[in-house]
């Protein structure tokens, strides 16, 4: 079946620095992933959808600068958390999509700004 | 604006009760609505409806989904502790793409 990973799975930082967390589709390609954010006992929150080769689409409210979206191949999207305050301290899912319905989630980044 | 509305909120029941969540939800140009379940990490899928009035089923768990009331539910029999998860409930409109709007979640609880 289609995976999805994520690394890392957990990451401890202080704030102001900057925070890269990837997403892999490991055995298929997606055109198109999905970053979520999730904060505790609520649901996931879309941030952005990421396309191949193009620039990112932001959620309202989801500031570009500062969570930067790369999605430089078919398998491959990154999500940089830039000079990370502890608000931003939450659950970060990639998703990719290998159909148009079906999405598979990675397991999830659990980042903690100090 | 998509939207989708989950009930209950949280959810309490004994080893071997049955189960019923719901989720109603407003989209333009509906086109599916999906089931997850999210325990400690990332959601897991369980169902996707496009149809009305077809009852998927896996196992203890099945859903059906009202087109025209707008709303799915989504069963489990005889419930197990290994059924204590969020159970997330989302949409896709044919305007949107693969882009899915979320529900708060059912947190069900099974005490054994």
């Amino acid at each position: 079946g289609a995976v999805v990973s994520q690394h890392p799975s957990r990451v401890i930082c202080k704030s102001g620095t900057s925070v890269k967390i990837e997403c892999r589709s490991l055995d298929f390609q997606a055109t198109t992933m999905f970053w979520y954010r999730q904060f505790p006992k609520q649901s996931l929150m879309l941030m952005a959808t990421s396309n191949e080769g193009s620039k990112a689409t932001y959620e309202q409210g989801v500031e570009k600068d500062k969570f930067l979206i790369n999605h430089a191949s078919l398998t491959l999207s990154t999500l940089t958390v830039t000079s990370a305050h502890p608000e931003d301290s939450s659950f970060y899912i990639c998703s990719a999509s290998l159909m148009r319905e079906t999405q598979y989630f990675g397991p999830g980044t659990r980042l903690l700004v100090l | 604006e998509d939207k989708v509305v989950q009930s209950p909120l949280s959810l309490v029941v004994h080893e071997g009760d049955t189960v019923t969540l719901n989720c109603s939800y407003e989209v333009t140009n509906f086109r599916s609505l999906l089931w997850y379940k999210q325990e400690k990490k990332a959601p897991t899928f369980l169902f996707m409806l496009t149809s009305s009035g077809i009852e998927k089923k896996s196992g203890r768990l099945s859903s059906i989904l009202d087109k025209k009331e707008l709303f799915s539910i989504l069963n489990i029999t005889a419930t197990q502790t290994g059924d204590s998860a969020v159970y997330l409930c989302a949409v896709i409109g044919e305007t949107s793409g693969s882009r899915l709007t979320f529900g708060e979640g059912t947190q069900l609880t099974v005490n054994p």
